[in-house]
């Protein structure tokens, strides 16, 4: 069965660096968003990114985040100068252009980002 | 504003017992849908079930059952004969169709623990 993966599993970078996780969505899929979950809390959406652009972004994804789809597989997440509150699992997720976004949305297994 | 509570933050229980795991949304949309993820101590999300606001009629799968009351706003989650495999954290989300991204809106999770 296809699934959503991404890399690296376990990112441990200082604070300051420039970081990109790195996604690979299921291959037909046309919506794709991150989220992230801080330790022990809920899971929070960041962005949502549909046809080549940017369709909505909370209030987290500040100037410091961006999105990119550099190629036809890979779906990226860059923070440009991480700080210690950016800590936390990350999640990748892609749904089905067929079924609509309203179905299903596909998580990957997350990427977990430390700072120290 | 959209918002999704799960009032309890854990739950312990006894091999075989039933459970039921509550959650409360409030939306303005008539068109939504609510979800169920489970987050296994691994860390990964999930797909358990996904309702629209249209369709109230009861759902089973296996041992497990979902109750959804438009009249109260809420979507419960019952797991019958609980078994140790089921401990987890145990998200109820929330998208709109008047939401152009769909994001999810997770509630901040209910932990079972189920003991041998």
């Amino acid at each position: 069965e296809p699934e959503v993966t991404q890399t690296p599993s376990h990112q441990v970078t200082q604070m300051g660096q420039e970081v990109i996780l790195r996604c690979v969505p299921i291959s037909n899929h046309l919506y794709f968003y991150w989220y992230r979950q801080i330790l022990g809390q809920k899971v929070e959406f960041l962005v949502s990114f549909y046809n080549n652009e940017i369709s909505e972004k909370s209030e987290i994804f500040d100037d410091q985040f961006s999105v990119e789809r550099p190629d036809g597989s890979n779906f990226t997440l860059k923070i440009r100068s991480t700080k210690l509150e950016d800590s936390a699992m990350y999640f990748c997720a892609s749904s089905d252009p067929v079924r609509g976004p309203s179905y299903e949305q596909y998580f990957g297994p997350g990427t977990r980002l430390t700072v120290t | 504003a959209q918002k999704v509570t799960q009032a309890q933050t854990e739950i312990s229980v006894v091999e075989k017992e039933d459970v039921t795991l509550d959650c409360v949304y409030e939306t303005r949309d008539t068109t939504y849908y609510l979800f169920w993820y489970k987050q296994p101590p691994s860390g990964e999300l999930v797909f358990l079930i996904r309702r629209n606001s249209f369709d109230e009629q009861n759902e089973i799968s296996g041992r497990y059952s979902w109750n959804f009351q438009k009249s109260t706003s809420s979507f419960n989650f019952t797991i019958t004969a609980s078994q140790v495999v089921d401990s987890a954290v145990y998200f109820c989300a929330l998208s709109e169709q008047g939401d152009s991204s769909y994001k999810l809106i997770f509630g901040s999770g209910t932990r079972l623990l189920v003991r041998p």
